[in-house]
Order: structure tokens, then sequence, then C-alpha cells
């Protein structure tokens, strides 16, 4: 059981908008501003996305952005395209021993 | 251009030692702290443990999961990141990634190598 909550599954039309959450507790999520998010395609390496909550690195599309409020993050892609279509991980850093923490991942469909 | 490129994967028995390679170029090594992170086949991503860069006093953290088994250590004057893992058990079977930190103490990796294998079977 992975320490982040995410959906199994979202979905959606291209051109529309989608949001993923990821719900941890007050030791990560709500504690740290250090929440990321990595897209990641089928055989393939996880790309950073997000960091620190909101902010995109270079070459990211801004149709990709983050946020938080308390300890449930969020990932929202607008314009929604078919190469959006991946697996989707939240990290956060904790205050356990175990330092960063993901969530179990979300499959997004480009219907 | 930034790569890493891990090495050292294999098949391996439980209980044996196994010892994984990470070699990067791009950018200055000595600057950053790195990461290991791993996947088993199917399932999510799992962090490892990191080593601070040495201005940071190249120390490290690990994962509860791996802490007393694994070690990471660095060597700045060849750009190499390594991974050192004993008492192998079945459920470290994954993909296993080198990254390279966005920052220190942070968890955030921005960029990661292609992985290699590691299957820990009898």
């Amino acid at each position: 059981q992975s320490a982040l909550t995410q959906p199994a599954s979202v979905s959606g039309s291209p051109g529309q908008s989608i949001t993923i959450s990821c719900t941890g507790t007050s030791s990560d999520v709500g504690l740290y501003n250090y929440v990321s998010w990595y897209q990641q395609h089928p055989g393939k390496a996880p790309k950073l996305m997000i960091y620190d909550v909101s902010n995109r690195p270079s070459g990211v599309s801004d149709r990709f952005s983050g946020s938080k409020s308390g300890n449930t993050a969020s990932l929202t892609i607008s314009g929604l395209q078919a190469e959006d279509e991946a697996d989707y991980y939240c990290s956060s850093y904790t205050s356990s021993i175990t330092l960063v923490v993901f969530g179990g991942g979300t499959k997004l469909t480009v219907l | 251009e930034v790569q890493l490129v891990e090495s050292g994967g294999g098949l391996v028995q439980p209980g044996r030692s196994l010892r994984l390679s990470c070699t990067v170029s791009g950018f200055i090594f000595g600057d950053y702290a790195m990461s290991w992170f791993r996947q088993a086949p199917g399932k999510g991503l799992e962090w490892v443990g990191f080593i601070r860069s040495k201005p940071y006093g190249g120390t490290t953290e690990y994962a509860a999961s791996v802490k007393g088994r694994f070690t990471i250590s660095r060597e700045d004057s060849k750009s190499i990141v390594y991974l050192y893992m004993n008492s192998l058990k079945i459920e470290d079977t994954a993909v296993y990634y080198c990254t390279r930190d966005l920052m220190q103490e942070e968890g955030t990796s921005d960029y990661w190598g292609q992985g290699t294998l590691v299957t820990v079977s009898s």
C-alpha cells in the first residue's frame, strides 16, 4: 500500500482538462512544499513534470499545473493531447525515516 | 546534454550481493546529490536512497525497506554513483533508476537514467 493515495485511473477527451489528486498526511504533503509529479510512458523512465507543488521544469508544457491544499496535492492537465496518455506519480518529502514517498500512480487515458 | 547510464543489473540469487553503477555526464557531478529509485515489475515507484554532494557532507539516507542492506557511494573524480546491494531478497526485484537531485534534501529528481533490471531469484 502506497503512502500517498492517488486514483487508479482517470480519463478525458482531447482538449478537455483533468485533475489527479494525491492525498497524504500532515507528515508529508501537508508539512512540506516538496511535492513532485512524474509522467511515465510504458517502458520509459519517469519524467519530472512539476516540483515544489507548482513549479514546472524548463521544457514542460504550461498545460501542466500543480497545486496543494492541506494534505492533498493536485495535478491538472489542460488541453489534453494524445501524448499525455501515461502513468502519473506524485511524490512528497516526509518527516519519516523513508524520506520520500510516492503515490501508487494514476493511469491517464485520452479517449 | 545530461546523461545518466546505469549498469550492473542482472540475475542474482537470494542472499547474494550486487553492485550497480551509474555513470553521468553533462553536468558538474560533484555539485549534486544523487538518488536511486526502483520499480518492481508492474508496480509503482519507490525511493531507495540518496547521497548528498560533498559540500553537504556526502552523507546518505535510505528507505526503511533497504536500510542496513544497501549502501550508496560516489566517486566524484569519475562521475559515478554506486548502489551496493547486500542480502538481496526476492522482493528487491525491480528496475533500478539512478537520478540527479534537483536540490539537496528535497527528494525531487530532474534527470533519470534508463534503468537497469535486477532480478532476484533462485
